[in-house]
C-alpha cells in the first residue's frame, strides 16, 4: 500500500517561493505520474501538475508561468515549487498518484495534505 | 479545458433513500480508441484528502461499498448511493482525466 505524504513551510510570504516535498514510501516512484493538487479553505479541487519519474511535467496553463516540479528517485521525492506567490495561493496542498502511465488515469494515493498560508 | 458542472450544489436525504449526483462536462470524456469514460468520484470527508469512489465512469474502487454505482457516459454522468448510511456524509467531486489540465467538478455536499 502506498503511502505518500506532504512536507514543507506551512507559511510563505507573499512574492515569495512555496516549496513542498512529497515522500512516497510502501511502492516505487518509477513508472507512475505523479500530481500536486490544491485545495484553498472552503473550496473545490484544482489540479496543478504533474511530473513522471524521468522528469517529464505537464503543468496546468493556469500555473505554469509560476510551477516547477521536481523528482529525486533515490529518495523517492518529489518536489513543487511555486513562485511569486499571493494570498490566492492559500491552500491545503495535496500529493497523489495515478496508478499507471499508460493513458491518463485517476488519482488512487492522495496525501493527507498540508496547509499553506500566504501571510506576510 | 473541460469545465465539470456538478448538481446540486447540495443535497439532503434521508438514511435509507437514494441519493444521486450529477455531473456535466462541457466536452465529450469518451475516449473513442478503447471506449472508455476519462471520469472519476471522489468522496471527500471533512479534514482528509479525497478518496477514489469511481473510476472509468463505472468501475468500482476496491473497498468501496457496492451501494456505491457510477453511470452515464460522453457529457452526462452520475453518481448513486443506493441506500444512504450516516458515513456518507461527505462532498462528492467529479473528475475529468481525459484531457490537461485536468479539471474537477465544484462538488456538491451531501447531507442527512
Amino acid at each position: 500500500q502506498v503511502q505518500l505524504q506532504e512536507s514543507g513551510p506551512g507559511l510563505v510570504k507573499p512574492s515569495e517561493t512555496l516549496s513542498l516535498t512529497c515522500t512516497v514510501s510502501g511502492g516505487s516512484i518509477r513508472n507512475y505520474f505523479w500530481s500536486w493538487i490544491r485545495q484553498p479553505p472552503g473550496r473545490g479541487l484544482e489540479w496543478i501538475g504533474y511530473i513522471h519519474n524521468s522528469g517529464s511535467t505537464n503543468y496546468n496553463p493556469s500555473l505554469k508561468s509560476r510551477v516547477t516540479m521536481s523528482v529525486d528517485t533515490s529518495k523517492n521525492q518529489f518536489s513543487l515549487k511555486l513562485s511569486s506567490v499571493t494570498a490566492a495561493d492559500t491552500a491545503v496542498y495535496y500529493c497523489a498518484r495515478e496508478p499507471a502511465t499508460e493513458t491518463p488515469h485517476h488519482f488512487d494515493s492522495w496525501g493527507q495534505g498540508t496547509l499553506v498560508t500566504v501571510s506576510s | 479545458d473541460i469545465v465539470m458542472t456538478q448538481s446540486p450544489d447540495s443535497l439532503a436525504v434521508s438514511l435509507g433513500e437514494r441519493a444521486t449526483i450529477n455531473c456535466k462536462s462541457s466536452q465529450t470524456v469518451l475516449h473513442n480508441s478503447n471506449n472508455k469514460n476519462y471520469l472519476a468520484w471522489y468522496q471527500q470527508k471533512p479534514r482528509q484528502p479525497p478518496k477514489v469512489l469511481i473510476y472509468w465512469a463505472s468501475t468500482r474502487e476496491s473497498g468501496v461499498p457496492d451501494r456505491f454505482s457510477g453511470s452515464g457516459s460522453e457529457t452526462d454522468f452520475t453518481l448513486t448511493i443506493s441506500s444512504l448510511q450516516a458515513e456518507d456524509v461527505a462532498v462528492y467531486y467529479c473528475q475529468q482525466y481525459f484531457s490537461s489540465p485536468y479539471t474537477f467538478g465544484q462538488g456538491t455536499r451531501l447531507e442527512i
